[in-house]
């Protein structure tokens, strides 16, 4: 158990539609991580925030977006979905200036048809 | 960030010492060596990291060559648990936790 939980676990949902997922840091934690995992595929680094803010951003269109709380709990939010947005996305909390060393959810397995 | 290479697949009798290479021949000398693992159904889960010397925790010991260029993740005595894909990955400590995972070892134990 990392202290990492996401909801919801699974979700499915029409293509354009929206969707919006959340996390909760590991207690302590205050930077956060959103990775994409396509079947069979490594995970890709989405965005990380920081004390609310942005701080780093792969290769992902804009309507791929994100909200840290003061709580630092986050949201992932992603607008007019994509049959291939339909992957497991993973949470991940670590600690500013701790090194690389993420703590990883289960993930919400998101399937778009 | 350096790009490394593992072999796709591999299978080790329970018991037995999982050795697992990667190799990072690219490596730069501000680049650290991390070994994540994600089992089934699960988030990956981190297990060492090093830069130079040789590491060791409860999980696993990591071996990285005198020219960096390679290392090896060492599972000392494999149980069916440790069946999962392994991740070795390369990075700049302080560029915002953007791992690169690539597509890793799937490592089978099996009695």
């Amino acid at each position: 158990e990392t202290g990492v939980t996401q909801s919801p676990t699974h979700l499915i949902k029409t293509r354009g539609q929206q969707v919006t997922l959340r996390c909760s840091s590991q207690s302590g934690h205050n930077t956060v991580s959103w990775y994409q995992q396509a079947l069979g595929q490594g995970p890709q680094f989405i965005f990380q925030y920081y004390r609310e803010e942005e701080n780093g951003r792969g290769n992902f269109p804009p309507r791929f977006s994100g909200l840290q709380f003061p709580n630092y709990s986050s949201e992932l939010n992603v607008n007019a979905l994509e049959l291939d947005d339909s992957a497991l996305y993973l949470c991940a909390s670590s600690l500013q200036g701790g090194g690389e060393k993420l703590f990883f959810g289960s993930g919400t397995q998101l399937s778009v048809l | 960030d350096a790009k490394t290479t593992q072999p796709p697949s591999m299978d080790c009798a329970e018991g037995r010492a999982a050795n697992l290479p990667c190799n990072h021949s690219t490596i730069s000398g501000n680049e650290y060596v991390y070994w994540y693992r994600q089992i089934h159904s699960q988030g990956p889960q981190y297990i060492i990291h090093g830069l130079k010397n040789n590491e060791t925790n409860e999980m696993a010991s990591l071996i990285i060559t005198e020219d960096r260029k390679s290392s090896t993740l060492i599972l000392p005595h494999a149980t069916l648990r440790d069946t999962a894909v392994y991740y070795c990955i390369v990075i700049r400590t302080g560029t915002a936790s953007k791992l690169t995972f690539g597509t890793g070892t799937r490592l089978q134990v099996t009695l």
